[in-house]
């Protein structure tokens, strides 16, 4: 199975101030990463597929990078509504996995 | 607008059985790939299974590989998951998930609420 292995497990940031995330694999997966925000209740929702694709109705301020093995998801200022758990998924043979998650908090 | 609806949560004992379903609304079911992926309290997600268009190609997680097996409805809009020989570390909620068309089917763009499944005696 292809581990994704997600860092920092938390990351306190300010409102304003720029997250960078990052996804590696432990493998290669070409770009076939997805990014997704989960809050707490709620159902996960997806904010990048094909490692740098914008999904539907996600804001410019997040983007994704990466190819290969290392990943990235940066949110270039954040706002109130990004402070949440973000995952990263990978597509590129079964078992599909999950990476840990990494938690973006208040400071 | 798309809805995912799940249903057939509950507490259920180890060894026990429960089957989930999902009915879908606001898109052409038959045309997605469907999944169940889930959470345990306080964990992150596990993709569970997957089920094809036309319900020929199913895929499963090792860790439910044999106890679960996935099948869908499409007359009826409907996605299931029958679960047998429950274990305490099955205890999650499910999430109904869509595969999203762009990325041929295995990321997923859209999820229900999720139920949830507790297996305890």
């Amino acid at each position: 199975d292809i581990v994704l292995t997600q860092s920092p497990a938390t990351l306190s940031l300010s409102p304003g101030e720029r997250a960078t995330l990052s996804c590696r694999a432990s493998q290669s997966i070409n770009s076939y990463l997805a990014w997704y925000q989960q809050k707490p209740g709620q159902a996960p929702r997806l904010l990048i597929y094909d490692a740098s694709k914008r999904a539907t109705g996600i804001p410019a301020r997040f983007s994704g990078s990466g190819s290969v093995t290392d990943f990235t998801l940066s949110i270039s200022s954040l706002e109130p509504e990004d402070f949440a758990v973000y995952y990263c998924q990978q597509r590129s043979s079964w078992p599909l996995t999950f990476g840990g998650g990494t938690k973006v908090e208040i400071k | 607008e798309v809805h995912l609806v799940e249903s057939g949560g509950g507490l259920v004992q180890p060894g026990g059985s429960l089957r989930l379903s999902c009915v879908a609304s606001g898109f052409t079911f038959s045309r997605y790939d469907m999944h169940w992926v889930r959470q345990a309290t306080g964990k992150g997600l596990e993709w569970v299974s997957a089920i094809g268009t036309a319900a020929g190609d199913t895929y499963y997680a090792g860790s439910v590989k044999g106890r679960f097996t996935i099948s869908r409805e499409n007359a009826k809009n409907s996605l299931y998951l029958q679960m047998n020989s429950l274990r305490a570390g099955d205890t999650a909620v499910y999430y109904c998930a869509r595969g999203h068309y762009d990325s041929n089917g295995n990321d997923f763009d859209y999820w229900g609420q999720g139920t949830l499944v507790t297996v305890s005696s």
